[in-house]
């Protein structure tokens, strides 16, 4: 089963500009994360934000979470080519030990 | 510091034959270990996962198992293999308290043919 859904599925911006993904899920969550990765490769983590926190911050990347919403944001700012990969959101439901992964959205800065 | 190995990088295989793919842990112990696969151009789908040695949690009725031999080896197999089977397999540890975040190895390539 998916948890999150990301949105859009792809996102073509120009180096410099700002990129701004949407990530919403189904039941109540502990806490959601943000993953990159980047073609071929294995997942890395970027940020975790709690069900009790609105919104958190590592160097160029913004998270955002609405718990009514039951949605979150990724802004990454004044992005860079080395920005180019896919973005996945990964939700835990409250009885369950893994976390669930949307489907992810690619990302392509140019230069 | 913590790493995961995880092998081969890539494989081919012929439809009906065996799979072992193995992932171990180092640095840490007790991790909760992970199975996720993961279709071209898709999410991850959550295979299995184990919270300790023989503890297997299975996530979609298949043709493929998991085993946990010792405390941070995780064993994905299957006896016989599907052309549906292919795909970007990634091993992946966390405390183990569990919905914390994971740390992912880099991945294994199948190809079934």
């Amino acid at each position: 089963s998916q948890q999150g859904e990301e949105d859009p599925q792809a996102l073509s911006i120009q180096e410099g500009e700002n990129a701004t993904m949407n990530c919403s899920y189904k039941t109540s969550i502990n806490n959601l994360q943000w993953y990159r990765q980047n073609s071929g490769r294995g997942l890395v983590h970027l940020i975790l934000i709690r069900s009790n926190e609105r919104e958190k911050h590592s160097g160029r990347l913004r998270v955002t979470l609405d718990t009514s919403k039951k949605s979150s944001s990724l802004l990454i700012t004044a992005s860079r080519a080395a920005d180019t990969a896919s973005y996945f959101c990964a939700t835990d439901e409250s009885a369950r030990t893994a976390l669930i992964f949307g489907k992810g959205t690619t990302l392509s800065v140019s230069s | 510091s913590q790493t995961i190995h995880q092998w081969p990088a890539t494989l081919v295989q012929p439809v009906g034959s065996p799979l072992s793919l193995e992932c171990t842990v180092e640095g840490t112990s007790n991790p909760n270990l992970y199975w996720y696969r993961q279709a071209a151009g898709r999410g991850l789908q959550l295979l299995f996962y184990s919270v300790g040695i023989g503890q297997i949690s299975s996530e979609v009725p298949q043709n493929l198992s998991a085993s946990r031999p010792q405390d941070r080896q995780f064993i994905l197999s299957s006896k016989k293999l599907l052309l549906s089977d292919s795909g970007f397999y990634l091993c992946a540890w966390s405390g183990a308290a569990g919905n914390e975040k994971l740390f992912f190895g880099s991945g294994t390539q199948l190809s079934v043919l």
